[in-house]
């Protein structure tokens, strides 16, 4: 089983600033790694495939980048849309999440 | 837009059969995967297993003697069932469309929150 460590668990920023989360596994592995955006509520909704490509519909300031067990999650600057809870995802044996981190505003 | 509308008994008490079911609508059934995950109030996402076009099925290790999945493709709805249910179970329980090369999930249900209690 791949383990992912997100960090950090929570991220205090202001809109209009630069977001970096980042997603570290226990092994290193090819691109398939994904990550999602969840607010209150809602289910989650993908916003990074194959640790690069942007979703259909994804804003372009949302970006991924990484590869082997180093994957980081990039928000250009932020809208007071994007604060919400995100969780990379990978899929091994089988799939598994990150723990998830919290962006809220500062 | 692909579209996913789960349903299912939301109150349970310990030991029954947790059932629910997902219908697919707006996209083709045929050639995806198709998933059930959960979370429990306030944690992360489990993925809980799924199930191909072709029936073929995979289930996370921890849940696996409890867990089955279906699917009628003439009705392009898969559904989950979970036995013996703990409070442990109780979740908000998803079903999910995988993505076109398998490895992440594109489109997601609204999410049934399922409680387990005496």
């Amino acid at each position: 089983e791949v383990v992912l460590t997100q960090s950090p668990d929570t991220l205090s920023l202001s809109p209009g600033e630069r977001a970096t989360l980042s997603c570290r596994a226990s092994e290193s592995f090819s691109s398939y790694l994904a990550w999602y955006q969840q607010k209150p509520g809602q289910a989650p909704r993908l916003l990074i495939y194959d640790a690069s490509n942007r979703a259909t519909g994804i804003p372009a300031r949302f970006s991924g980048s990484g590869s082997g067990s180093d994957f980081t999650l990039t928000i250009s600057s932020l809208e007071p849309e994007d604060f919400a809870v995100y969780y990379c995802q990978h899929r091994s044996d089988w799939p598994t999440f990150g723990q998830g981190t919290r962006l809220e505003i500062k | 837009q692909v579209q996913l509308q789960q349903w299912g008994a939301g109150l349970l008490k310990p030991s029954e059969t947790l059932s629910l079911s997902c219908a697919v609508y707006s996209g083709s059934f045929i050639g995806y995967s198709w998933s059930w995950i959960r979370q429990p109030p306030g944690k992360g996402l489990e993925w809980i297993g799924e199930i191909s076009h072709s029936g073929s099925t995979k289930f996370n290790p921890s849940l696996k003697s409890r867990v089955t999945i279906s699917a009628d493709t003439s009705k392009k709805r898969f559904s989950l069932n979970l036995s013996s249910v703990t409070a442990a179970d109780t979740a908000v329980y998803y079903c999910a469309r995988h993505c076109n090369d398998g490895a992440c999930y594109a489109f997601w249900g609204q999410g049934t929150t399922v409680t387990v209690s005496s």
